[in-house]
């Protein structure tokens, strides 16, 4: 079945740590790839996306990812995280057959001073 | 700011009630996707809208209807409300039919007591 897996439901990392937030799809050939953020109360931003070309993509707030077609992955990363990346993060979807956007289940992200 | 409108930002109503959601997406924006948010269920996407016309349904329920104006806003009805419909709704547009990304509003909490 087509779908979308964000394995770690929630994380904990201290600040200034490293970070990593894993995505890994099923879908046939590469679709288009997204992470999105969601603090408390708010509606999702878009961090980063991936169509095509440079497998590694750079998106807003230092984030980066890296699209690995050989494992079906697109990755989320941080070199070194700050208290305000405490949020939500969403992986999403879109088939490049359709158009329908589908979204991992998220993961809950805790930074600790 | 997305650029993304949602009201009311907070509903509290009865079951057996029917309420409105209304979404206004970004300027220039034709489509336009609604979503519904839970704890147990993630986020589930309910239907798209694409320059006023019926473009993509997922899982809505048939006590649940939207529609897209000619002024490009979108409304979702939600009718014989239950306990189980309490969620978050987003609504999200793009300037696209397919891909692209999404832009979300900040969503209107519905409580159903």
């Amino acid at each position: 079945a087509q779908s979308v897996t964000q394995p770690d439901i929630h994380i904990t990392v201290s600040e200034g740590a490293s970070l990593e937030l894993r995505c890994n799809y099923s879908y046939g050939a590469t679709p288009y790839l997204f992470w999105y953020v969601q603090s408390p109360g708010q509606g999702l931003q878009l961090l980063l996306k991936y169509f095509s070309g440079d497998t590694l993509v750079q998106g807003i707030k230092g984030f980066e990812a890296e699209f690995k077609r050989s494992q079906s992955s697109f990755n989320l990363r941080k070199p070194s995280v700050h208290w305000s990346d405490a949020a939500e993060y969403f992986c999403a979807v879109v088939p490049n057959t359709g158009n329908q956007f589908y979204f991992g289940t998220g993961t809950s992200l805790t930074v600790i001073p | 700011d997305s650029g993304v409108t949602q009201t009311p930002k907070h509903l509290i109503t009865a079951t057996g009630q029917r309420v409105t959601l209304r979404c206004s997406p970004r300027s220039g924006d034709l489509s336009v996707y609604w979503y519904q948010q839970s704890l147990d269920q993630g986020l589930q996407f309910l239907i798209q809208y694409y320059n006023g016309e019926e473009r993509a349904k997922g899982n809505i329920l048939e006590r649940f209807s939207a529609q897209q104006f000619p002024d490009l806003h979108s409304e979702l009805n939600l009718s014989s409300l239950e306990l189980g419909d309490s969620a978050l709704y987003f609504c999200a547009s793009s300037a696209w039919m397919n891909t692209g990304e999404l832009f979300f509003g900040e969503g209107s909490r519905l409580t159903v007591l």
